[in-house]
């Protein structure tokens, strides 16, 4: 149980252009949805935190018009890169809160933009 | 927030048991202790959770001091698979709150 999936796994695109990132929920109802992303060799940095039916939560420093982020159901989270530029490559991870403080975490999704 | 410290890295050969310490001084009443496994391009993969004393599932241990200022996770007989990036993770009830560690890189030697 407590499986979470992401789509794409990886996406290369052009810059200027948007991609969007899903994650899922497979066999629970996930109240909280966290989106992370990842450098090469560094720890996790959490983006945002996203509420079914509310609007997600950013951490300071993270451009909310630049990754939008929409949690529309219980079991699905997306999170969209507008106007990708080569500077948002990066390792995008979301995860699943199934009850208090457990997260879940998703394969993960590599973005490069050309 | 409670912020972590963690060794960067660590070498063990394999078959040996690891312990990795995670320092959290300004740990809360309310907050929890999790680990997390990482290998390259995944998602972090859960691993233990605890609170205090000692807590011990099929692939792990994690022991607490009564002060909680700091963790171990222990991993016994380790293999060559085990070679991943783990986390500490120190977090409140809620789930909302939490800070994520800069991870221990470990290396299995055959």
């Amino acid at each position: 149980g407590a499986v979470v999936s992401q789509h794409p796994s990886w996406v290369i695109c052009k810059s200027g252009t948007s991609v969007k990132i899903e994650c899922r929920s497979l066999d629970f109802q996930a109240t909280t949805m966290f989106w992370y992303r990842q450098f090469p060799k560094q720890s996790l940095m959490l983006m945002a935190t996203s509420n079914e039916g509310s609007k997600a939560t950013y951490e300071q420093g993270v451009e909310k018009d630049k990754f939008l982020i929409n949690h529309a159901s219980l079991t699905l989270s997306t999170l969209t890169v507008t106007s990708a530029h080569p500077e948002d490559s990066s390792f995008y991870i979301c995860s699943a809160g199934r009850q208090s403080n457990e997260q879940f975490f998703g394969p993960g999704t590599r973005l490069t933009v050309l | 927030l409670a912020k972590t410290t963690q060794p960067i890295s660590m070498d063990s050969y394999e078959g040996q048991e690891v312990n990795i310490t995670c320092s959290h001084n300004n740990i809360a009443t309310n907050d929890y202790i999790t680990w997390y496994q990482q290998f390259p391009s995944q998602g972090p993969r859960f691993i233990i959770q605890g609170y205090k004393t000692k807590v011990t599932n099929e692939v792990a241990s994690l022991f607490i001091p009564a002060d909680r200022k700091s963790s171990t996770l222990s991993l016994p007989r380790v293999s060559l698979s085990d070679t991943a990036v783990y986390y500490c993770l120190v977090g409140d009830s809620t789930g909302n709150q939490f800070y994520f560690g800069t991870g221990t890189s470990l290396t299995v030697i055959p």
